[in-house]
């Protein structure tokens, strides 16, 4: 069974810059997740899709970010204008049952 | 938002040592997890625990639900140099959705041979 795809594994921007991520889901897991892991920390949810409707999306920062699930699979979060703080792994989960989620190798962005 | 104390920050041992974490919460969770994240990769869910006062195994591997549902720990017996890496607990706090899961800010494990 092929895990959680994501790409690119790396991005490098500078400040006021636009990014966006893709990931591709585990086939039939209907839950997909962002998260956003800083350096020496735990990750932290962005936003978690059911098919392509969102569920949570309380600790996403709207103002900059946005993601979406159009037809319930694969998945873009999009980063405009990126902040120096954003620097990060952005990881993706996708689960079928809500307690088992599987992580994808995630993007590490490196804003200057 | 919901916080995860884990502790230790960080531990040195040495190749067949026994390893303890653990993980507390100022609230009730009613689902603990625990994962390990290599480095470049995601977490891997290792043990997931559902019920206060739960001891679940793994291999090596032995998690506790604590009674007062805002605890949690780890076990690893024997360790050996692949159990590197950081270690997460996680939770779902009460009255949240199944999904939305709070991460502790980790325990890295490293073995000397």
């Amino acid at each position: 069974e092929a895990g959680v795809a994501q790409s690119p594994r790396y991005k490098i921007i500078e400040k006021r810059q636009s990014v966006a991520f893709w990931c591709n889901p585990i086939s039939g897991h209907a839950t997909l997740y962002w998260y956003q892991q800083i350096l020496g920390q735990g990750p932290k949810l962005l936003i978690q899709f059911q098919n392509n409707g969102v569920v949570d999306d309380s600790q996403l920062p709207k103002d900059r970010f946005s993601a979406e699930r159009l037809k319930g699979v694969d998945s873009t979060l999009k980063i405009q204008p990126a902040k120096l703080e954003d620097s990060a792994v952005y990881l993706c989960a996708s689960s079928w049952v809500a307690d088992t989620q599987y992580f994808g190798p995630g993007t590490r962005l490196t804003v200057l | 938002g919901q916080q995860l104390n884990q502790s230790p920050q960080s531990m040195f041992i040495q190749e067949g040592e026994d390893v303890s974490m653990n993980c507390t919460s100022s609230s009730i969770f009613n689902t603990w997890l625990w994962y390990k994240q290599d480095p470049g990769e995601g977490p891997v869910l290792l043990i997931a625990l559902y019920k206060a006062g739960e001891l679940t195994s793994n291999g090596r591997l032995t998690a506790q639900f604590g009674i007062t549902r805002k605890d949690s720990f780890l076990n690893i017996s024997a360790s050996i140099p692949s159990d590197v890496g950081i270690y997460f607990c996680a939770g779902h706090p009460l009255n949240t959705n199944a999904g939305k899961s709070t991460f502790g800010d980790g325990t890295t494990l490293t073995v000397k041979p």
